[in-house]
């Protein structure tokens, strides 16, 4: 199973929105809408910020968001904040019990 | 409150065995699956593979399969990731992960992730 790619970086000013963006295959993202998000600052564990594509766990503030359109998925991140700044992976069921993570987005907080 | 907490950061010579473990509190074990997560240095998250703690039913990445063994012990609420015969690229930091399956296709909470150092 190959892994899901994302962009390296993406960067904004505080109250700004930026787009991260996850392309997969017809074997897991676009194949089920099972892509989740997970958000990691330095020295941390991942911790969980959209499932299912487009739900937001309970605590994780309605800036975030997610949305999918064939073999792609997006986070969108509105109104950046300096705590935004962090590493982004999105993940994806790929059958079987299976699931393929991106390499991670780094944020940049201007 | 949910928590999964792992084992020390281990530091072992190549060839040898090592076990880490993820203990879940704070809810019923035996409901949710746990899975092991690898992120090797400056790296992103790999899966490697799941075990539901109520059965001992196991999937694994094809990527590690034969090199890992995911286990559980439900008296103790814990579950193990072993690798039989180290290698330095084994060198990473690891994470546990919760899943609700089968309905839930993500992971939460994770376990604070235990690093390991393999190197002669």
């Amino acid at each position: 199973q190959s892994a899901l790619t994302q962009p390296r970086s993406v960067s904004g000013s505080p109250g700004q929105s930026v787009t991260i963006s996850c392309t997969g295959t017809s074997s897991d993202v676009g194949d089920y809408d099972y892509v989740s998000w997970y958000r990691q600052h330095p020295g941390k564990a991942p911790k969980l910020i959209i499932y299912d594509v487009t739900e937001r766990p309970s605590g994780v503030p309605d800036r975030f968001s997610g949305s999918k359109s064939g073999n792609t998925a997006s986070l969108t991140i509105s109104g950046l904040q300096a705590e935004d700044e962090a590493d982004y992976y999105c993940c994806s069921y790929a059958a079987n019990y299976v699931y393929v993570f991106g390499p991670g987005t780094k944020v940049t907080v201007l | 409150e949910v928590q999964l907490v792992q084992s020390g950061a281990e530091v072992k010579k190549p060839g040898r065995s090592l076990r880490i473990s993820c203990k879940g509190s704070g809810y019923t074990f035996t409901n949710y699956w746990i899975n092991w997560v690898r992120q090797m240095p400056g790296k992103g998250l790999e899966w490697m593979g799941t075990i539901d703690p109520s059965d001992s039913y196991t999937n694994y990445n094809p990527s590690f399969q034969g090199h890992i063994t995911i286990s559980a012990d439900q008296s103790i609420s814990t579950a193990y990731l072993q690798f039989s015969s180290l290698k330095a690229s084994d060198s990473a930091l690891y994470y546990c992960a919760r899943q609700k399956v089968p309905s839930a296709k993500w992971f939460d909470p994770w376990g604070q992730g235990t690093l390991v150092t393999v190197s002669s």
